[in-house]
């Protein structure tokens, strides 16, 4: 079964320097989606993208976060100054064509800035 | 913020059915009813969906009741590898609608 696949599965970096996360979604999915959670805490939304662009954000997804789809394949999140709370599990997620199709989530980059 | 109420936790014992409720009285029609499971800190994982009728498939059945106020999951046979957080989710049939994740429900199943 196709499934959304998550690079690296931890990533440690220091405050102030930039990340990028990696996800390949499913491969007919239309719609790409980034959400966080941190530990002990809600799985909160980040961020969807659909036709090369952002559909919505959240109060979280401040200047510091930017997403991208490079390639046709890629869909990525940067953050471009870590700081300390941005420590969390990050989960990218796709769906397909159709308003009531489910997410599906990769099993997600757990992120530690230190 | 959520629009769903679930019960903090749950026990179940191995090889009986679980069944886990939510409560989404003020579900309206264009709405559908999602469950998602999370194990450990894995991706949440898709159970399972529907709008008005039960819904079935090979990892549990979706019960909605008449009036949509509430659902219950059904896992027919719980086993120890189900032990995750259930995620009740309702969300509006519309492109602009995205999922929101609400506390859940903690379900143990015990040997």
């Amino acid at each position: 079964e196709p499934e959304v696949t998550q690079t690296p599965s931890h990533q440690v970096t220091q405050m102030g320097q930039e990340v990028i996360l990696r996800c390949v979604p499913i491969s007919n999915h239309l719609y790409f989606y980034w959400y966080r959670q941190i530990l002990g805490q809600k799985v909160e939304f980040l961020v969807s993208f659909y036709n090369n662009e952002i559909s919505e954000k959240s109060e979280i997804f401040d200047d510091q976060f930017s997403v991208e789809r490079p390639d046709g394949s890629n869909f990525t999140l940067k953050i471009r100054s870590t700081k300390l709370e941005d420590s969390a599990m990050y989960f990218c997620a796709s769906k397909k064509k159709g308003t009531n199709s489910p997410l599906h989530f990769g099993n997600g980059t757990r992120l530690t800035v230190t | 913020d959520a629009k769903t109420t679930q019960p903090p936790s749950m026990d179940c014992a191995e090889g009986r059915a679980a069944n886990l409720p939510c409560n989404h009285s003020t579900i309206s029609g264009n709405e559908y009813v999602y469950w998602y499971r999370q194990i450990h800190s894995q991706g949440p994982q898709y159970i399972i969906h529907g709008l008005k009728n039960n819904e079935t498939n090979e990892m549990a059945s979706l019960i909605i009741t008449e009036d949509r106020k509430s659902s219950t999951l059904i896992l027919p046979h719980a086993t120890l590898r189900d032990t995750a957080v259930y995620y009740c989710i309702v969300r509006a049939d519309n492109y602009g609608q995205n999922f929101v994740f609400g506390p859940g429900t903690r379900l143990s199943v015990l040997p």
